[in-house]
């Protein structure tokens, strides 16, 4: 067990519609990423925030949006959904984001269905 | 732009051979290495990582990887496999200079027979 937290665990919706997942990194780790993971992309990295402010930006399409709160938990909210966008998606957390070094703790993940 | 690259799909290995699981990279500086596995249905787990120092990086399980710089290969070994290594090892980089996202390799699956 990472510490690192994700809800749901599984998700089906239709397309078109909008979802949130959610990630509660571990205790005083103050970076989140976002990843996606399908068999034809493997794993692409999405976003990453650092103490509530957006670090980095990956392969991150418009539809989707991120964010990190005050207590440090972050979401990821995608929109406009398609059956493309059915994948696993992971958040990790590191204790810091900036050095680079950091190890990274994944979630269990959470998967989408798109139907 | 960085990259890595992971030219196997699937590794196969008999259970008490030593393995080796093949990364290489791309970056425009100096990099920050790492290896992960993923159990199925799990998230991924981080086995080892390289910053600076000794090329040769003793991480968990008994898995080892060496930093070449020359080949930029940063191989992943153990002496003896067991089949509860079977998995998927992800290689990931990133750039030592910037605020580079790291990059994950596409995985290789790796598979002890027993």
């Amino acid at each position: 067990d990472s510490g690192v937290t994700q809800t749901p665990k599984h998700l089906i919706t239709a397309t078109g519609q909008r979802v949130t997942l959610r990630c509660s990194p571990r205790s005083g780790d103050l970076s989140v990423y976002w990843y996606q993971q399908s068999l034809d992309q493997g794993l692409q990295f999405l976003i990453q925030y650092y103490n509530g402010e957006e670090r980095a930006k990956g392969n991150i399409l418009e539809r989707f949006s991120a964010q990190q709160f005050p207590d440090l938990h972050s979401e990821l909210n995608l929109s406009s959904l398609e059956l493309g966008d059915s994948a696993l998606y992971f958040c990790a957390s590191s204790a810091e984001g900036t050095s680079g070094q950091e190890t990274q703790y994944f979630g269990p993940g959470t998967r989408l269905l798109v139907l | 732009a960085q990259s890595v690259a992971q030219p196997e799909d699937q590794v196969n290995v008999a259970e008490g051979n030593p393995l080796t699981v093949k990364c290489t990279y791309s970056v425009s500086g100096n990099p920050y290495l790492f290896w992960y596995v993923q159990y199925p249905n799990r998230g991924l787990q981080f086995l080892l990582k390289y910053i600076t120092g000794d090329n040769l990086v003793k991480g968990s399980y008994g898995f080892e990887a060496e930093f070449n710089k020359s080949q930029t290969s940063f191989h992943l070994k153990k002496p003896s496999a067991l089949v509860s290594d079977s998995a998927l090892y992800f290689c990931a980089v990133r750039d030592m200079g910037g605020y580079q996202k790291v990059t994950f390799g596409i995985g290789t699956k790796l598979q002890v027979i027993p």
